[in-house]
């Protein structure tokens, strides 16, 4: 089954405790990207990857980093977590990237998504 | 401020109905639009996009509207099923090699038996 998976799907952590949410795809997508959720605030892009070890910044990246050290993965790590960092985190995949118009290619597949608080 | 507003948080319709979201941008650099559907727990769906080139596109039971003139566009259902209550997100893109969407805040769906 194609899909994106995330891991873990629910965390709670303390401030300045390291933690990376790993992510997965099985479609052998070049794009990935990570996006975040807020209440009154829609999704927001913090990262992406346009193929492996090419990684940029979104939007919002401040207190974030990923890597892309194989195509499948694209780990979002934070350093040092603090509570404007608590919200629902989502990661994404498409062969294009998303908005370029390449039909089917750039469809962009989301996971279920991890649920983050930072106290 | 905001460059992808939906204005309704939420939205009830009877069952059959027809139920109609709306979008307004800002930005006239946008150029390509999507809907996504996302339930509880789940991550966003892809459900349907319409190029700035084309006022109209039309999927099934779904159809979008565009108007460029007023930065708007709808995304109509026709008939509402209960199925389809959800959160419905616009976003936006200017074609740029990124890939950034800007989404809307998004608008809850019920469709009532």
């Amino acid at each position: 089954e194609a899909q994106v998976t995330q891991n873990p799907r629910y965390l709670i952590t303390v401030t300045g405790k390291k933690l990376t949410v790993t992510c997965s795809q099985n479609m052998n997508h070049e794009y990935m990207s990570w996006y975040r959720q807020d209440p009154g605030l829609g999704l927001r892009q913090i990262y992406y990857s346009m193929n492996v070890e090419v990684t940029d910044k979104g939007d919002v990246p401040e207190g974030y980093k990923v890597s892309r050290k194989e195509k499948r993965n694209f780990p979002l790590i934070l350093e040092s977590p603090s509570p404007n960092q608590t919200s629902l985190y989502f990661c994404a995949s498409s062969f294009r990237p998303p908005g370029t118009r390449r039909g089917t290619l750039d469809t962009q597949y989301f996971g279920p998504g991890t649920r983050l608080t930072v106290l | 401020d905001q460059q992808v507003k939906q204005n309704s948080p939420s939205l009830s319709v009877q069952e059959g109905r027809i139920s109609i979201l709306n979008c307004d941008y800002t930005n006239s650099m946008f150029d390509y639009f999507l809907w996504y559907k996302k339930y509880p727990a789940e991550g966003p769906t892809f459900l349907i996009s319409i190029s700035s080139i084309k006022d109209k596109n039309e999927d099934g039971r779904f159809t979008v509207f565009l108007n460029k003139s007023a930065k708007h566009l709808s995304l109509h259902i026709v008939p509402s099923q209960p199925g389809d209550s959800a959160v419905y997100f616009c976003a936006a893109s200017d074609g740029g090699s990124q890939g950034n969407l800007i989404f809307g805040k998004g608008t809850k769906l019920s469709v009532k038996p």
